[in-house]
């Protein structure tokens, strides 16, 4: 059975620290993705990143960064020099595939941090 | 390009109701998830669709169905609503074929049973 773990329930810093969400996963299959969503109060999931499992390069968008590392089985994600907007609940997530790589709507979720930046 | 529209928005059941609710996916987009969130559960999966037929289910009970339709859409239902089915609904598209699928989210549909 696929599982994702954030240790961390909730986060608070001050706007342009740095901080970086923790994630951890355990699954049986050889080839899967990884995701992050952030979910702002209004509810809806938005995507950040997907990562296949087997593309280990880090990736930087802007202020946000992904460190992908299959030995230690974690995808962590860091915020550069957080802002106000950056507040909201960040989920991780595996998704399975079938035999052709194709991911199914399936995605298993941690159970997601709650990031507070301060003015 | 659109994105996974979900109605309706909010609304509130009385318990022994039922209630539908209705997600229309990215065009183009044939895979259809739906998940239930919940504070003490967190993010479940409920079950996807593809080309109208059931592709993956999650662990709930018969209560909550679902189905897809020619264009894509889906509905899902739930019966017999009980007080612990109250949560936020999310429906998710993807196109469901292919490799390294983005699954895309709704703003989702707040249930409140009472």
């Amino acid at each position: 059975a696929q599982k994702v773990t954030q240790a961390q329930t909730e986060i608070s810093v001050v706007e342009k620290e740095d901080v970086t969400l923790d994630c951890v996963y355990e699954t049986r299959d050889t080839t899967y993705y990884l995701f992050w969503y952030k979910q702002p109060p209004s509810g809806e999931l938005v995507f950040l990143i997907r990562r296949n499992s087997f593309d280990e390069q880090n990736e930087i968008s802007g202020r946000y960064s992904w460190n992908f590392q299959k030995s230690t089985s974690s995808f962590n994600f860091t915020i550069t020099a957080s802002q106000v907007v950056d507040s909201a609940v960040y989920f991780c997530a595996l998704s399975e595939v079938n035999a052709g790589g194709t991911s199914y709507g399936k995605l298993t979720f941690g159970q997601g941090t709650i990031l507070t930046v301060h003015p | 390009k659109a994105g996974v529209t979900q109605t309706p928005r909010y609304l509130i059941k009385t318990r022994g109701q039922q209630v539908t609710l209705s997600c229309s996916p990215i065009s183009g987009h044939r895979s259809v998830s739906w998940y239930q969130q919940t504070p003490g559960q967190g993010l479940q999966f409920l079950f996807e669709y593809f080309s109208e037929t059931q592709r993956n289910k999650g662990n709930f009970p018969g209560r909550f169905s679902g189905r897809q339709f020619s264009n894509s859409r889906s509905e899902m239902n739930v019966s017999t609503l009980e007080l612990g089915d109250s949560a936020l609904y999310l429906c998710a598209s993807s196109p469901g074929t292919g490799t390294g699928n983005t699954i895309y989210f709704g703003e989702g549909s707040w249930l409140t049973v009472v």
